[in-house]
């Protein structure tokens, strides 16, 4: 399965703007879309961004999407306490008919 | 709104069968335009697809688990259910259900709040 790499954290104040990448390759992020899920324990994990960059209906606009050759990253602008959870990276692998899920990255709140 | 809710025992002795089943609520498991997925989350470790169940009865599973997965689904009561034979304490983990968009662009739209199961020896 291929492998798509995050930073394991990243933190950031009130009102501040942090990025999360997602690195892969050319055979997986350059092949397909990336989505992004945002994971608070004991709640359900929510889809944040959909294709790279699209966001359902619901999602706030202070998180966007965006893909650049073999990387893939999440934006998430005025940085709220409530966004203090762990984020996925994961694209659908035509090979396994499934879901491969980036290695995670927990955004912190000063 | 679609709901998904995941019920199980939340503690299975090794080498038994975890069995989980998946409660969609606000709308009907019958439709070409999903399918249904389990997901999990060992302690410590990030998110694993274990496999999903498609409209037409097919499914697909992780080829990377060690335990064998069955997934199947009860469209009378609107539920779909996971199975893992001959589990070890690996397969301890928070485990999710989660809705899926079929087609060209395929993503896991609806979650369940997802169960805990501890696998003993």
């Amino acid at each position: 399965q291929s492998v798509l790499t995050q930073p394991p954290s990243v933190s950031g104040a009130p009102g501040q703007r942090v990025t999360i990448s997602c690195s892969g390759d050319s055979s997986n992020i350059g092949s397909s879309g990336i989505d992004w899920y945002q994971n608070l324990p004991g709640t359900a994990p929510k889809l944040l961004i959909y294709s790279d960059s699209q966001r359902p209906s619901g999602v706030p606009d202070r998180f966007s999407g965006s893909k650049s050759g073999t990387s893939a990253s999440l934006a998430i602008s005025g940085l709220q306490s409530e966004d203090e959870a762990d984020y996925y990276c994961a694209r659908w692998e035509d090979s396994l008919n499934g879901h491969v899920f980036g290695t995670g990255t927990k955004v912190t709140v000063l | 709104q679609m709901q998904l809710q995941e019920s199980g025992p939340g503690l299975v002795k090794a080498s038994e069968t975890l069995s989980l089943t998946c409660t969609v609520s606000g709308g009907s498991s019958r439709s070409s335009s999903f399918y249904w997925a389990w997901i999990r989350q060992s302690p410590g470790k990030g998110l694993e697809w274990i496999g999903s169940l498609y409209y037409t009865g097919v499914t697909y599973y992780n080829p990377s688990l060690k335990s064998p997965a069955t997934i199947s689904a009860d469209t009378s009561k609107n539920q779909f259910s996971l199975k893992l034979s001959s589990v070890t304490a690996a397969d301890t983990a928070v485990y999710y259900c989660a809705r899926g968009r079929a087609g060209f662009l395929a993503y896991m739209d609806v979650w369940g709040k997802g169960t805990t199961v501890t696998v003993s020896s």
